[in-house]
């Protein structure tokens, strides 16, 4: 089945860096979504991506959807402490399927 | 603005009981599903329910997963016959149309089988 490969797994920062981090597949993807998930709560949507190419800021979150629509990659500019959690990528392959797939995931700690 | 809402936050059950997991979707959304998550591990699709009915489910969804909409406002999951690998954390997600509107996650419930 498709996969995501998310990179990298786990990004120690300090506050007021920048953070990328991006989702790859060997499959074509129809949609891009990036969300964010603090501990025992559901992920939260930041940015959703539909067309190859695009690029969409939120606040200082920025992502793209690559031009072969098998990558995306979102960026984080000055970061916050409340930046900190896990963010994953999610992708909705071509053919039809409902089945959104999720990357395994990017720990982020940002220290003050 | 408007959320998806899952109850219970915390569900602890015997094996081989039977757990209903509930969910009230946002109120204009048409698509509903439910999705997995293992501690430390990633989400994982179970099943997406459109039109009252089942229109995709994976692997893991087998004979002892079933989803409903008893009314208007409400979806269920229920595991008949819980297994201690079903321990997890369960989302429930909602979207607008199929495609291309993003989905919307509860905020979960956790599923201890002990």
């Amino acid at each position: 089945g498709q996969q995501l490969n998310q990179s990298p797994q786990s990004m120690f920062i300090q506050e007021g860096e920048d953070v990328s981090m991006n989702c790859t597949s060997s499959s074509i993807f129809n949609t891009w979504l990036w969300y964010k998930q603090d501990p025992g709560e559901g992920p939260v949507l930041l940015i959703a991506l539909y067309k190859a190419g695009e690029l969409t800021s939120n606040g200082r979150l920025t992502a793209q959807f690559g031009i072969t629509r098998k990558d995306s990659f979102l960026n984080i500019s000055a970061s916050i402490p409340s930046d900190v959690g896990i963010y994953f990528c999610a992708g909705l392959p071509q053919g039809g399927s409902e089945k959104l797939v999720f990357g395994k995931g990017m720990k982020l700690t940002v220290n003050p | 603005e408007p959320e998806v809402t899952q109850t219970p936050s915390h569900q602890v059950t015997q094996m081989g009981q039977e757990v209903i997991l509930r969910c009230v979707p946002i109120s204009n959304h048409l698509y509903f599903y439910w999705y997995r998550q293992i501690l430390g591990q990633k989400v994982e699709f179970l099943v997406s329910f459109y039109n009252n009915e089942i229109s995709e489910k994976s692997e893991i969804f087998d004979d002892q997963f079933s989803v409903e909409r008893p009314d208007g406002s409400n979806f269920t999951l229920k595991i008949r016959s819980t297994k201690l690998e079903d321990s997890a954390m369960y989302f429930c997600a909602s979207s607008e149309v199929s495609g291309n509107s993003p989905l919307h996650f509860g905020n979960g419930t956790r599923l201890t089988v002990t």
